[in-house]
């Protein structure tokens, strides 16, 4: 069964960097994924497409400050330069068997 | 600009019917698939279906097979949600979003839905 599995909260220091992680069930390691953030009270916004490989294509208008990176199983969404307004709600997304659409259950990341 | 809008939201009761509409601008809508994601409320984020340009392929969640029929119209670049015997747990924020091979690369403001009696 495809499972995206996140992290519940994190927390970094305004100007710092944070890494936050998703990771894909057991057997779909190679899985593309989406990464998208959601501000307190707003819809969700894109931010980008990653691939196994690490490599990634970003929405438009998505700051260099975001990044995207994978080893393995695992998919990393890196954010630099902390600023307020990152504060906010991350989920990763894929696609897969059945061709159904999967969420992670979001990471909350405090800002501190 | 991209922009999706949706509407329709309203108070329901248990067992009652809704017809939710998103309407798309800035993009080429026919070439896209369309899904609809909710949110309930202090919730992660939940797809419930997709449509492709062409209407040939629907998918729907367990959670709302039999009960959930999207649709779209072309023309009118809409997309559709109607909603039959809906439940006390299919109380959410609705949006639609931009299906581009899987991943949803735009994302509409919500419409909220609250069955309750």
């Amino acid at each position: 069964q495809l499972v995206l599995t996140q992290s519940p909260s994190a927390s970094a220091s305004l100007g710092a960097s944070v890494k936050l992680t998703c990771t894909l069930s057991s057997g779909h390691s190679s899985y593309v994924i989406a990464w998208h953030q959601q501000q307190p009270e707003k819809g969700p916004r894109y931010l980008m497409k990653l691939n196994s490989d690490g490599s990634h294509s970003k929405g438009d208008g998505i700051p260099d400050r975001f990044s995207g990176s994978s080893s393995g199983a695992e998919r990393y969404l890196t954010i630099s330069s902390l600023q307020s307004e990152d504060e906010a709600d991350y989920y990763c997304q894929t696609w897969g068997t059945g061709f159904h659409r999967v969420f992670g259950g979001g990471t909350k990341l405090t800002v501190l | 600009q991209v922009q999706l809008v949706e509407s329709g939201g309203d108070l329901v009761k248990p067992g009652g019917s809704l017809r939710l509409s998103c309407a798309a601008s800035g993009f080429s809508f026919s070439d896209y698939y369309m899904s609809w994601i909710r949110q309930a409320p202090g919730k992660g984020l939940e797809w419930v279906s997709y449509i492709s340009g062409s209407s040939t392929y629907t998918n729907y969640a367990d959670s709302v097979k039999g009960r959930f029929t999207i649709s779209r119209d072309n023309a009118k670049n809409s997309v559709y949600l109607q909603m039959n015997n809906l439940r006390a747990d299919d109380t959410a924020v609705y949006y639609c979003a931009g299906d581009s091979d899987g991943a949803f690369d735009c994302w509409g403001q919500g419409t909220l839905v609250t069955v309750s009696s």
